[in-house]
């Protein structure tokens, strides 16, 4: 299994300010991800981090609003820029085992909520 | 296009009795079936999966069955445990070209009873 870790784990954030988020793995896995989770709602695909390339990004999700970094195979960031209270919500890194399983592993989550 | 679906918000269920959260999806290209179980200020962990060439898999007091000429899946907990009030979600998986998507469904809150 893999250990992530996000930070930061909650934060408050002004209306049109930018907040980034790292994930750090504590072993190279090769498929990582960003997820959202808005209050009531499901986890939401924003896009999957490739390492040394830039992200591929799911429909309705742009490079603009969530540049995403993947230096290495045990790091990552997502930052949400220019923020809305639209923009409330939990977002989630994740990487898959690539096992037979399919198990995707997820961090902690870090809670936004913009005011 | 919700290609999977909880269509169950919530679910109560009395401590020891079963308790069985259902999972409905549309694309019949999904290679792998998940459930996770979510506690509030948690990420998601991982429950039991099961790949769409098999109907059935059992890990302790969690089964998972797939019904794929129905696109549905339900998890079966039993006996249910206090513990075990959580938000349970979906999630399907389609692998292809060493590229995994995974998309989860809405989530069902159970809550069991003492």
């Amino acid at each position: 299994s893999a250990v992530i870790s996000q930070k930061p784990s909650r934060d408050i954030c002004q209306r049109g300010t930018s907040l980034t988020i790292q994930c750090q793995v504590d072993s190279q896995v090769t498929m990582m991800f960003w997820y959202r989770q808005q209050p009531g709602q499901s986890l939401t695909l924003i896009a999957t981090a490739n390492q040394g390339s830039e992200a591929t990004y799911e429909s309705g999700f742009v490079i603009d609003k969530f540049p995403i970094s993947r230096p290495n195979l045990t790091f990552s960031t997502l930052t949400v820029s220019n923020m809305s209270p639209e923009d409330s919500s939990i977002y989630l890194c994740s990487v898959a085992s690539g096992g037979v399983t399919g198990e995707l592993f997820f961090g902690e989550g870090s809670r936004l909520t913009v005011l | 296009d919700q290609q999977v679906k909880q269509n169950s918000p919530s679910l109560s269920v009395q401590e020891g009795r079963i308790s069985i959260l259902n999972c409905d999806y549309t694309n019949s290209m999904f290679d792998y079936f998940l459930w996770y179980k979510k506690y509030p200020a948690e990420g998601p962990t991982f429950l039991i999966s099961i790949s769409s060439i098999k109907d059935k898999n059992e890990d302790g007091r969690f089964t998972v069955f797939l019904n794929k000429s129905a696109k549905h899946l339900s998890l079966h907990i039993v006996p249910s445990q206090p513990g075990d009030s959580a938000v349970y979600f979906c999630a399907a998986l389609r692998a292809t070209s060493g590229t995994y998507k995974y998309i989860f469904g809405t989530g069902t809150r159970l809550k069991v009873l003492a």
